[in-house]
């Protein structure tokens, strides 16, 4: 069964600390993995977009790793900020269309 | 350059009744999803329209249709409400010529809600 399966659920750190959210997917084929961030009552905002022959992409305070053997994805936030506060999403695309959506981990960063 | 937008932003329904939500797509954009996000739940795939056609659909019931317009905006209908129909409805635009790393834009989402 396709599936994309996320950890923690919720995740609490204080302001400049570092976090990293995990990911586990069993979806078969793999076209691509991404992570989204989404702000409460706002829609899913792309952070990474990572191919089977790619270990590790950034964007800014964000890194993520794949491991395309364990089916394994971590998203990496340094020196976290405030606004960093929202649901952080893996996402495994199969296709163009068919994108499978893990439940996402809920960050809150404290002052 | 505007972004995905949709609307109405919250919509308050009673059961049995019908709804359409509205999404106009990114600028240059072709093609347009739909999909469901249950409260903490990731969105789950309704369908995907290209040029006026439903190319894919999810695990969603009939009651779930949609449509597309030349300028390639999009609708969503949903007959027959049920409480479990209560959810952000999100929209996404991406463009077919972008390969298999195209990434989707997503919309605020309208917020639905079925008493």
């Amino acid at each position: 069964k396709n599936q994309v399966e996320q950890s923690p659920q919720s995740l609490i750190i204080l302001e400049g600390k570092n976090c990293t959210l995990q990911c586990n997917y069993t979806v078969s084929p793999f076209s691509n993995l991404r992570w989204y961030k989404q702000d409460t009552g706002r829609g899913p905002v792309s952070l990474t977009i990572m191919t089977f022959s790619e270990n590790t992409k950034s964007n800014g305070r964000y890194t993520a790793t794949l491991d395309a053997d364990t089916k394994q994805s971590s998203l990496h936030i340094t020196a976290s900020q405030l606004s960093d506060s929202a649901s952080y999403i893996c996402v495994v695309c199969r296709s163009s269309y068919k994108l499978i959506f893990g439940s996402g981990t809920r960050l809150l960063v404290r002052p | 350059d505007a972004g995905v937008t949709q609307s109405p932003t919250h919509l308050i329904k009673t059961r049995g009744q019908q709804v359409t939500l509205r999404c106009s797509p990114k600028s240059g954009h072709d093609t347009v999803s739909w999909y469901q996000q249950a409260l903490g739940q990731g969105p789950q795939f309704i369908f995907q329209y290209y040029e006026e056609e439903e190319r894919q659909r999810g695990n969603f019931p009939d009651r779930f249709s949609g449509h597309q317009f030349p300028n390639y905006s999009s609708e969503l209908n949903v007959n027959a409400l049920l409480l479990g129909d209560s959810a952000l409805y999100l929209c996404a635009s991406s463009l077919s010529a972008g390969g298999l790393q195209n990434i989707q834009y997503f919309g605020a989402g309208t917020r639905l809600s079925v008493l």
